[in-house]
């Protein structure tokens, strides 16, 4: 079983509608959680972090987390296509280290006119 | 501000040759982080530095070496590559303490033939 699980997609929305993203994970020691968004052909761009338990805005863009359920989320309102792309959550902390990143297997979405 | 810098973009290289990919982080950032994406593994941890040092190490052979140099510019080198070593390499760096904000660069696509 992987650490971080993240279901691949593709996941097709029309322009407009509020995505929601998920990850699961196994390991209760990460306190950082991360959501990175990679267009094709680029490398992974920051979107959110956040630590520990709690919600965090940022725009059109909320993070959530809960580690009582090893589960965070990522939703983002008013899809736009600008949003296709991979989107892939990352976790950190314990004896792994803070700055190694696990990540997710990321998910395909495509937001269609 | 400069984002991160990889160079070369792309490379071809063959079987049982050696190759070295370089990274220059976002001015001030000292921490340096080596990734390795494939489409059957994902975004994989390769080692972390800082002040010239190996902080961390992921579960890669000892052919994947790397090192820092005192302005944080960082290599990585794979000798004796091999057809599964294709793949894109990502740095990523980030300010010390400023835990779960590493920003990667576009990546080196290696490709092994």
């Amino acid at each position: 079983q992987k650490e971080v699980e993240q279901d691949p997609g593709p996941l097709s929305v029309p322009e407009g509608a509020i995505v929601s993203l998920n990850c699961t994970y196994s390991n209760s020691a990460f306190q950082y959680f991360m959501w990175y968004r990679q267009y094709s052909r680029k490398g992974p761009e920051l979107l959110m972090y956040t630590y520990s338990s709690g919600n965090k805005e940022d725009g059109r863009f909320t993070a959530q987390v809960d580690k009582s359920s090893k589960y965070i989320s990522l939703f983002i309102r008013d899809s736009q296509p600008s949003d296709s792309a991979t989107y892939l959550c990352a976790m950190s902390g314990g004896s792994g280290g803070y700055n190694k990143l696990i990540f997710g297997a990321g998910t395909r979405l495509a937001v269609h006119p | 501000k400069a984002g991160v810098t990889q160079t070369p973009r792309y490379l071809i290289k063959t079987r049982g040759q050696q190759v070295t990919l370089s990274c220059s982080p976002i001015s001030g950032h000292r921490s340096v982080s080596w990734y390795q994406q494939t489409p059957g593994q994902g975004l994989q941890f390769l080692f972390e530095y800082f002040s010239e040092t190996q902080r961390n190490k992921g579960n890669f052979p000892g052919r994947f070496s790397g090192r820092q140099f005192s302005n944080s510019r960082s290599e990585m080198n794979v000798s004796t590559l091999e057809l599964g070593d294709s793949a894109l390499y990502l740095c990523a760096s980030s300010l010390v303490g400023q835990v779960g904000e590493a920003f990667f660069g576009q990546g080196t696509r290696l490709t092994v033939v």
